[in-house]
């Protein structure tokens, strides 16, 4: 089975700092997925970043990159210039190549600070 | 962009009562989840649906649940009786079948408050 660890329940950053999430996962198998995603209070969920396993160039959108490690089965985000805006619950997620449900961390809820 | 729609996004029941969550999927998209959310916990997947029937579902989802896509466009999640533990945030998601397609082709909706009293 898959599973995926937030170790860092609460986070809080200064405004235009950078701020690094952390999440390992467990998994036997070779080819998967990996995501994060943003709960603000609204508690919609929003996809932040992902990346594909058989890459192995870090996935980047705009501010937000991740350090993808497959041998150690670690999947970091980094968010540059955080805004206050970013403030909220991320997930970070797993799926398989051969099947299409998400395996959630458990979260880590990240403050913005002005 | 495509949106999965949920409805309503609260509802509050009384214990023991039926409970409907409806969700209209993207339309091209083929395969239909519910997950669910207590609060202050992470997500759960709960069960996915493809071509008429349940393909996957989790030890949450017991005899009470039942999911069904009556018309072609809602996909709805029933509760037959609900308990107090029931009381969660319920997301839909759809999925065309492959991550390469569309805005990474797995869309979740902006969920269902549902507080069983």
């Amino acid at each position: 089975a898959q599973t995926v660890t937030q170790s860092q329940p609460e986070m809080s950053v200064q405004e235009a700092e950078t701020v690094t999430l952390s999440c390992t996962y467990d998994t036997s198998e070779n080819n998967y997925y990996l995501f994060w995603y943003k709960q603000p209070p609204s508690r919609q969920m929003i996809l932040v970043i992902r990346q594909e396993a058989y890459k192995q160039q870090n996935a980047t959108e705009n501010r937000f990159s991740v350090n993808f490690q497959k041998a150690a089965k670690s999947f970091s985000l980094k968010i540059s210039d955080s805004q206050l805006g970013d403030t909220a619950m991320y997930f970070c997620a797993f799926m398989s190549n051969t099947g299409n449900q998400f395996y959630f961390g458990t979260g880590t809820s990240l403050t913005v600070i002005p | 962009e495509p949106e999965v729609t949920q409805t309503p996004s609260h509802q509050v029941t009384q214990m023991g009562q039926e409970v409907i969550l409806r969700c209209v999927p993207i339309s091209n998209h083929l395969y239909f989840y519910w997950y669910r959310q207590i609060l202050g916990q992470k997500v759960e997947f709960l069960v996915s649906f493809y071509n008429n029937e349940i393909s996957e579902k989790s030890e949450i989802f017991d005899d009470q649940f039942s999911v069904e896509r009556p018309d072609g466009s809602n996909f709805t999640l029933k509760i037959r009786s609900t308990k107090l533990e029931d009381s969660a945030m319920y997301f839909c998601a759809s999925y065309f079948g492959t991550l390469g397609s569309g805005v990474y082709g797995y869309t979740f909706g902006s969920g269902t408050r549902l507080t069983v009293v």
